[in-house]
């Protein structure tokens, strides 16, 4: 499968503990998002690299949470000292940075759920 | 105010009906319109672009009004497989990043 892979699908861990989840784009992809979807919600933007350099970062993303591209391929996102409020799918996707090729290939997602 | 706005449904019909879904986005500057169709505990998919001339792929028929910020799809002779979430979603002028709206669930009944 050459798609977008996330690991783990899934993460159950108690509040206050850190957790990491990882993201493989699309070989070649430069781009990479971070997205958070919550019931009943549209994915919501959280960060987005070219290459290895995070260019943006939303509000939503707060001092707890950080996010890697250290050799511009795989991506690591972070949260520290989990809240409930973080339980959500976190959804990673690429897309290849070229003129005219905008779709944004999403991957399974890692779904968070924090007791 | 929401950036993008969908009407959340949920649309119940049956096959074979003919079912719209508008949107409406706050940014003028926005630059690209797509479809995204997301199944249950599935990720999002492009299901199609929506230029400003408007366009078709096969049952699907996408609009755009610039000047009234609103985005529509069209299902014609709907399946029981379109059953789905549809998300409604920009790409401002300057962001690389997708808004999306809350989507609207569609459900097709034998």
């Amino acid at each position: 499968d050459t798609g977008v892979s996330q690991d783990p699908r899934h993460k159950i861990t108690k509040r206050g503990q850190n957790v990491t989840f990882r993201c493989d784009p699309i070989s070649e992809h430069n781009r990479l998002y971070w997205y958070r979807q919550t019931l009943g919600q549209g994915p919501e933007f959280l960060t987005y690299f070219q290459n290895e350099a995070q260019l943006e970062k939303s509000r939503l993303l707060s001092d707890r949470f950080s996010a890697e591209r250290p050799k511009g391929s795989f991506s690591t996102l972070e949260i520290q000292r989990t809240e409930q409020g973080d339980s959500a799918m976190y959804l990673c996707a690429s897309t290849p940075g070229l003129a005219g090729k905008n779709e944004q290939f999403f991957g399974p997602g890692t779904r968070l759920t924090v007791l | 105010r929401k950036e993008v706005e969908q009407d959340p449904g949920p649309f119940n019909v049956p096959e074979g009906a003919t079912v719209a879904f508008n949107c409406t986005y706050s940014n003028s500057a926005s630059q690209s319109f797509f479809w995204y169709r997301q199944d249950c505990r599935k990720e999002p998919k492009l299901l199609m672009s929506v230029y400003s001339s408007g366009n078709e792929d096969g049952r699907f028929t996408a609009q755009l009004n610039r000047a009234s910020q609103y985005i529509s799809l069209l299902i014609r002779d709907s399946k029981l497989s379109d059953s789905a979430t549809y998300l409604c979603v920009v790409k401002g002028g300057s962001a690389r990043q997708l808004t999306f709206g809350s989507g609207t669930q569609l459900t097709v009944l034998p």
